[in-house]
């Protein structure tokens, strides 16, 4: 069965930490893994990654994908406390978009 | 200008109701979906619909049923709710094709069935 493991569940730290949080899956036809940013409402996207070993950035965030590995990462420098979120990761399989996600992380930063 | 927009953004009902949430989208995609959040923020696909067409049909209970008017358009309607069934439920929406599943969610409806 198809799955997507995030780790760790939650997170607590500081402002101006630098944080990583994973996403390892398992996922038969494999088109992409995107990370979202979830806070009160809806998940709004961050990134989409489909190639190993191309790091994308937006900021003070940045996410790369191992596909020998079946992992991705996404780091967090210099946190703010408006990075408290839950983070997603979700994996797109086969050619109907149906996401698989994982638990999320949820990430808090204190002052 | 939402662009994927869910109504209404709160329910709250008695077992044993029917009930129906409504979603539309101006984005000009034409897949749709709806996922469901469970307590734990756990986020799984119930449908999807492309062109008018279902596509995704996950295992959910048959009391579930999505209607999908045009591809602008994807209805939830649930017949005799259970508490189980209390959760947030997200519409999203993407362009179907070979190069990019970005999706956009709408803000969610939370149900909670009393």
């Amino acid at each position: 069965e198809d799955k997507v493991v995030q780790s760790p569940l939650s997170l607590v730290v500081h402002e101006g930490d630098t944080v990583t949080l994973n996403c390892s899956y398992e996922v038969t036809n494999f088109r992409s893994l995107l990370w979202y940013k979830q806070e009160k409402k809806a998940p709004t996207f961050l990134f989409m990654l489909t190639s190993s070993g191309i790091e994308k950035k937006s900021g003070r965030l940045s996410s790369i994908l191992d596909k020998k590995e079946l992992f991705s990462i996404l780091n967090i420098t210099a946190t703010q406390t408006g990075d408290s979120a839950i983070y997603l990761c979700a994996v797109s399989s086969g050619n109907t978009g149906k996401l698989i996600f994982g638990q999320g992380t949820t990430l808090q930063v204190k002052p | 200008d939402t662009a994927v927009s869910q109504t209404p953004k709160y329910l709250v009902t008695q077992m044993g109701n029917d009930k129906s949430i409504k979603c539309e989208q101006n984005l000009g995609h034409d897949t749709m979906y709806w996922y469901k959040q469970d307590s734990k923020k756990f986020l799984k696909i119930m449908f999807s619909y492309n062109n008018k067409e279902l596509i995704i049909n996950e295992t959910v209970p048959n009391r579930f049923s999505p209607k999908s008017p045009d591809k602008a358009h994807l209805n939830l309607h649930i017949n005799s709710l259970e508490l189980g069934d209390s959760a947030v439920y997200f519409c999203a929406s993407s362009q179907y094709d070979t190069s990019n599943y970005g999706y956009t969610f709408g803000s969610g409806t939370r149900l909670t069935v009393v």
